[in-house]
């Protein structure tokens, strides 16, 4: 079956604009998360979703960064008034929820540059 | 708070020789445990998880990890390594009351040498 999808693959952008980077889960997955990776930081936890809420989103770097999740579906990682720190990519996962741990699948990234 | 340690940033193996990636990790709870692989320009693979059943856990592709809480490692093996093997791993760890939140190591970048 379809995995978990990221567009665009690549965004190449100037510092100061606006960028969206868009997830399609898998379907029937209630959970999403957001993480970074970037060559200094590793990866980091950004956000999650159960449904269309945002339960935690103590890892969004700055108030620049925000998302959103709608029908319990596609979501979007919006940054505002882009800083070259932001380059890095920009990974998506999708999961069951319920009790214990359930596996986390990856979509294959968006590489983000800030020029 | 949970965090990982990754001991080596690099490991260096033959093919066809045992394959050692070594995991510290700490946590507040009764934590899960899991190795991805990230191969290059490809997205992370989940190889295996430990979730509080059996203690020596086997994943994809013929690696296994060990989970000692005593010594709170979680230790990834291979008896043989294949080229296809070489890839970046990551141990990874989330707590067991908020499992969604993962908390990566630093990543072990795997070479396996003809």
């Amino acid at each position: 079956g379809a995995g978990v999808s990221q567009s665009p693959s690549n965004k190449v952008t100037e510092k100061g604009k606006d960028v969206e980077l868009r997830c399609d889960p898998i379907s029937g997955h209630t959970a999403l998360y957001w993480y970074r990776q970037s060559l200094g930081q590793g990866l980091e936890f950004l956000i999650y979703f159960q449904g269309n809420s945002a339960p935690d989103k103590s890892g969004l770097p700055s108030d620049r960064f925000s998302a959103e999740r709608t029908g319990g579906s596609v979501s979007t990682l919006t940054i505002q008034r882009t800083q070259q720190e932001d380059s890095a990519v920009y990974l998506c996962a999708s999961s069951l929820w319920g009790s214990g741990a359930y596996e986390q699948y990856f979509g294959p990234g968006t590489r983000l540059t800030v020029t | 708070a949970q965090s990982v340690t990754q001991l080596d940033s690099h490991v260096s193996v033959s093919e066809g020789t045992p394959v050692l990636l070594r995991c510290n990790y700490s946590s507040s709870y009764s934590p899960s445990l899991f190795w991805y692989v990230q191969h290059p320009n490809k997205g992370l693979q989940l190889l295996l998880k430990y979730t509080s059943a059996a203690t020596l856990v086997k994943g994809i592709n013929g690696f296994e990890a060990e989970f000692k809480k005593s010594e709170t490692s979680f230790h990834l093996t291979k008896p043989s390594a294949h080229m296809s093997d070489a890839a970046e791993y990551f141990c990874v760890v989330s707590e067991g009351g908020s499992n969604y939140k993962l908390t990566f190591g630093k990543g072990t970048l795997l070479t396996v040498n003809p």
